[in-house]
C-alpha cells in the first residue's frame, strides 16, 4: 500500500517567517516527490518538485528529501498571507501515478 | 504558458445518469490522468494513459468508468449510472512523459454533484 503522510495542521505561522511542512511516504519505490499548493475549490498547483536526497531551493522555497528516512519536506522563507493554503505532498514511482497525502493547511497571519 | 483545460467546470447530474467529463491536454503532452477529490478528503488517482490505452488504474477504477482520446485533443472520463459517492472534483493532469522529471500539470477540475 502507497501512503504518504503529513499533518493535517492547521499550521499557523506570522507574515515573514518560515513555514515547515513535512511529509512521510512509506512506498521505497518512490522515486519522484512533489509539493503542491491547493487553495480552496481550486486544483493543486505544482510548486516544486525533488529527485535526490537534499535540499533543493526555488525562490522562497527549499524542498528537503532524505530518502533513507522517507521523509520530504517544504520550507517557505519569508512567508506571505498569499501562501495561506493547503499544501500537498506527493510521491510516485516509475509508472508515475501520484500517491498524495491529505495535506497540510497553512495560515499566514499578518 | 500552456494549460490543461476542463470542462465543464461544473455538472450536476441525477443519480443513474451517465456524465462525460472532458479534457484537453497539455498539447505535446502524452501521458494524462484523472484524479477525484472527494470534498475534505485527499487527491485519488483513478487512471493513466498512454498510447489511446489505459496504462494503470487504481481500484477506485471499476467497470462503472472509461476513458478515451476521440481525437487528438479531447481525453475524456465516462461514469456510467452514478451513485452519489461520485460526487467530488475531478482532476485531469497531462505530462509529456514518465520518469523523474515529469512533473503534472493540473487542469482546473470539474465538480460533479450527484442529486
Amino acid at each position: 500500500q502507497k501512503e504518504v503522510e503529513q499533518n493535517s495542521g492547521p499550521l499557523s505561522v506570522p507574515e515573514g517567517a518560515i513555514a515547515s511542512l513535512n511529509c512521510t511516504y512509506s512506498d521505497r519505490g518512490s522515486q519522484s516527490f512533489f509539493w503542491y499548493r491547493q487553495y480552496s475549490g481550486k486544483s493543486p498547483e505544482l510548486i516544486m518538485s525533488i529527485y535526490s536526497n537534499g535540499d533543493k531551493e526555488d525562490g522562497r522555497f527549499t524542498a528537503q528529501l532524505n530518502k533513507a528516512s522517507q521523509y520530504v519536506s517544504l520550507l517557505i522563507r519569508d512567508s506571505q498571507p498569499s501562501d495561506s493554503a493547503t499544501y500537498l505532498c506527493a510521491a510516485s514511482t516509475g509508472a508515475n501515478n501520484l500517491f498524495f497525502g491529505t495535506g497540510t493547511r497553512l495560515t499566514v497571519i499578518p | 504558458e500552456p494549460e490543461v483545460t476542463q470542462t465543464p467546470s461544473h455538472q450536476v447530474t441525477q443519480m443513474g445518469q451517465e456524465v462525460i467529463l472532458r479534457c484537453v491536454p497539455i498539447s505535446n503532452h502524452l501521458y494524462f490522468y484523472w484524479y477525484r477529490q472527494i470534498l475534505g478528503q485527499k487527491v485519488e488517482f483513478l487512471v493513466s494513459f498512454y498510447n489511446n490505452e489505459i496504462s494503470e488504474k487504481s481500484e477506485i477504477f471499476d467497470d462503472q468508468f472509461s476513458v478515451e482520446r476521440p481525437d487528438g485533443s479531447n481525453f475524456t472520463l465516462k461514469i456510467r449510472s452514478t451513485k452519489l459517492e461520485d460526487s467530488a472534483m475531478y482532476f485531469c493532469a497531462s505530462t509529456d512523459g514518465t520518469g523523474r522529471s515529469q512533473p503534472q500539470h493540473f487542469g482546473d477540475g470539474t465538480r460533479l454533484s450527484i442529486l
